[in-house]
């Protein structure tokens, strides 16, 4: 079955401290791949997106992931974490012969402690 | 600026009551979806439109409805036959061109009294 999978449903990091979340899909072809970030009682915005080309994606607020193909995966990193970054992030794959729908991981909530 | 918006921001439903949430945007994006939100279950598919006029079934679509008169509009409607309808509903749209992100509103929050 085609999934998106965050294995990781709480992590807390020291401020300052590095930051990686994982995020594992399986579907047949390549899909385009997205970070979201939620604050609580908002919506979802848009942190970054990987469609072909450099595996290594730039986005907002200092956030970077790496589609590696092998493994299936685009995890989402950040060199140092700012208290501001305490959310939820999800990571969505999109699939265009399916009518542009979007299958969502289930998020993973970051705390950021001083 | 550009966006979506939707409204009411809270919404309370009476058992057995339908309710409306709307969802407006001015993007001139072709593609609307809807997705309810619970705790530890991330965004799950309600329905979707393409086009106006035209809109399909996503994963939960029992005790849903839609419509697409216009293409900035797409109002979900959360009819009594949804028994467990609490949950957090976001609104989405996108461009159909290319692989374009999907675009979020700021949710509709739905409880029962």
């Amino acid at each position: 079955a085609q999934s998106v999978t965050q294995p990781d449903i709480h992590i807390t990091v020291s401020e300052g401290a590095s930051l990686e979340l994982r995020c594992n899909y399986s579907y047949g072809a390549t899909p385009y791949l997205f970070w979201y970030v939620q604050s609580p009682g908002q919506g979802l915005q848009l942190l970054l997106k990987y469609f072909s080309g450099d595996t290594l994606v730039q986005g907002i607020k200092g956030f970077e992931a790496e589609f590696k193909r092998s493994q299936s995966s685009f995890n989402l990193r950040k060199p140092s974490v700012h208290w501001s970054d305490a959310a939820e992030y999800f990571c969505a794959v999109g699939l265009a012969n399916t009518g542009n729908q979007f299958y969502f991981g289930t998020g993973t909530s970051l705390t950021v402690i001083p | 600026d550009g966006g979506i918006t939707q409204s009411p921001k809270y919404l309370f439903r009476k058992e057995g009551q339908n309710v409306t949430l709307s969802c407006e945007q001015n993007l001139n994006h072709d593609a609307m979806y809807w997705y309810r939100q619970d705790p530890g279950q991330g965004l799950r598919l309600i329905y979707y439109s393409q086009i106006v006029n035209d809109f399909q079934k996503g994963d939960i679509a029992e005790g849903y409805s839609v419509s697409r008169e216009k293409k900035e509009s797409f109002p979900l409607t959360v009819t009594s036959a949804q028994k467990n309808p609490t949950a957090f509903y976001l609104c989405a749209s996108m461009l159909r061109v290319g692989h374009q992100p999907q675009h979020f509103g700021d949710g509709t929050r739905l409880s029962i009294l």
